[in-house]
């Protein structure tokens, strides 16, 4: 069974970058659809972006000047970068696979709050 | 982006009852449609995709079904452990957008 953890900083400071990375275990990274996905505080979900096992990625249009997610099967990690962050960016980070291409998740990260802030 | 607009936003319930959640697309999204269950403090759980699509493993009291644009979640039999906020996601045009959620509590 697949597991997913976040790592990363849990404190940013405003224009600077987060930078969050998701370690999978227990199966294979190739094949899937490796997606990251946010959650402001007490607020809903807000798809990121993805990147294929083979590098290829796709973003949300409304992030993506500012994103960069890429993959590394070596160590069978994925990461997010997010850059000229603002408190807006403040939100519980999850990454997730998409095992079919299709969108949906199917198996999550348990999070990781990254807060905005001097 | 196509908005995804859930209804109720809460509802209160007692274990044993049958519940019935809604999602309506702003624009056709055809059966791509997914539900997700959310606890406090835990990650969203895939239940259903395909607009009706059990996920393996997933209770056969949870169901979905479709009517034009608009989704419906049905659980019968409420269990304690079905209490959290649901979230449906059209994955037909991209982005992917997810609906604000749904939350059932217990009555």
């Amino acid at each position: 069974q697949v597991q997913l953890q976040e790592s990363g900083p849990g404190l940013v400071k405003p224009s600077e970058t987060l930078s969050l990375t998701c370690t999978v275990s227990g199966d294979s990274i190739n094949n899937y659809y490796w997606t990251w996905i946010r959650q402001p505080p007490g607020k809903g979900l807000e798809w990121i972006g993805y990147v294929y096992y083979s590098g290829s990625t796709n973003y949300n249009p409304s992030l993506k000047s500012r994103v960069t997610i890429s993959v590394d099967r070596s160590t069978k990690q994925f990461s997010l970068k997010l850059n000229s962050v603002t408190a807006a960016d403040t939100a519980v980070y999850y990454c997730a696979r998409d095992n079919s291409g299709y969108y949906h998740l199917d198996d999550w990260g348990q999070g990781t709050l990254v807060t905005v802030s001097s | 982006d196509v908005q995804m607009t859930q209804s109720p936003s809460f509802v209160s319930a007692s274990v044993g009852d049958r519940v019935t959640i809604t999602c309506r697309a702003s624009q056709g999204i055809n059966s791509w449609l997914a539900w997700y269950q959310q606890k406090p403090g835990k990650a969203p759980k895939l239940l259903i995709f395909a607009a009706s699509s059990l996920r393996s493993g997933v209770p056969s009291r949870f169901s979905g079904s479709r009517s034009g644009t608009d989704f419906t979640l049905t659980i019968t039999s409420l269990q304690p452990e079905d209490f959290a906020t649901y979230y449906c996601q059209q994955t037909n045009s991209f982005p992917p957008t997810f609906g604000q959620g749904t939350k059932l509590d217990i009555k």
